[in-house]
């Protein structure tokens, strides 16, 4: 299995509130995805970086921001959590193949 | 927005049965490709297929490349328990990203 953690796993917040996810590679893989997973929609692409400090934006980037400071975290930032935003949040890696992507186990993110 | 339509939604079936479903889209695409998830983990790739009337198995699954390049189908032959999971079709979008279609809920009942 390729070496992708998501911390934290679980998390409960309350609407306005800042917050944090991050995903940690040991694979050295250059590019790095936050998706959402929510009933109905399959997953959809938040943010992606093709390097260190190089970010774009997904299909669903509003209220989220990213940031790459070393090759092997991704920090994925909600400035202002709203309900939302509750969702499963995947993180994957992929190295030069866009095709095949190694996904993380999921935060479940929970805004009250 | 969303262009991939996954059928059945759901479905549940007993163990060695086979499974078919399948992914249709109103846009031509270069690449389909087949990913599940099991419960409470991110998806994995199962398949991938490059060539319209491409035929690929693996194990027990065999993907199909509609010759139209609108749509692909994926069976699932002797269903078992560890089959249970979603179904995901995926495509890539025009800038080479993964577009996730909803996904098929594979339930296997003894």
């Amino acid at each position: 299995d390729a070496g992708i953690t998501q911390s934290p796993r679980h998390k409960v917040t309350e609407t306005g509130t800042p917050v944090t996810l991050r995903c940690h590679q040991t694979e050295n893989h250059r590019y790095m995805y936050w998706y959402r997973q929510d009933p109905g929609h399959g997953l959809r692409l938040i943010h992606y970086s093709y390097g260190v400090k190089d970010t774009d934006k997904g299909e669903v980037s509003d209220g989220y921001s990213v940031s790459r400071s070393k090759t092997e975290d991704f920090l994925l930032t909600l400035e202002s959590a709203t309900s939302s935003q509750t969702s499963v949040y995947f993180c994957a890696i992929s190295d030069s193949s866009a095709y095949e992507q190694y996904f993380g186990p999921g935060t479940r993110l929970t805004v009250t | 927005g969303q262009q991939l339509n996954q059928s059945p939604q759901s479905m549940f079936i007993q163990e060695g049965e086979d499974v078919s479903m399948n992914c249709t889209s109103s846009s031509i695409f270069n690449t389909w490709l087949w990913y599940k998830q099991d419960p409470g983990e991110g998806p994995v790739l199962l398949i991938a297929l490059y060539k319209a009337g491409e035929l690929t198995s693996n194990g027990r699954l065999t993907a199909q490349f509609g010759i139209t390049r609108k749509d692909s189908f994926l069976n699932i032959s002797a269903s078992i328990p560890s089959d249970v999971g979603i179904y995901f079709c995926v495509s890539l979008d025009s800038w080479g990203k993964l577009q996730f279609g909803a996904g098929t809920q594979v339930v296997v009942t003894p």
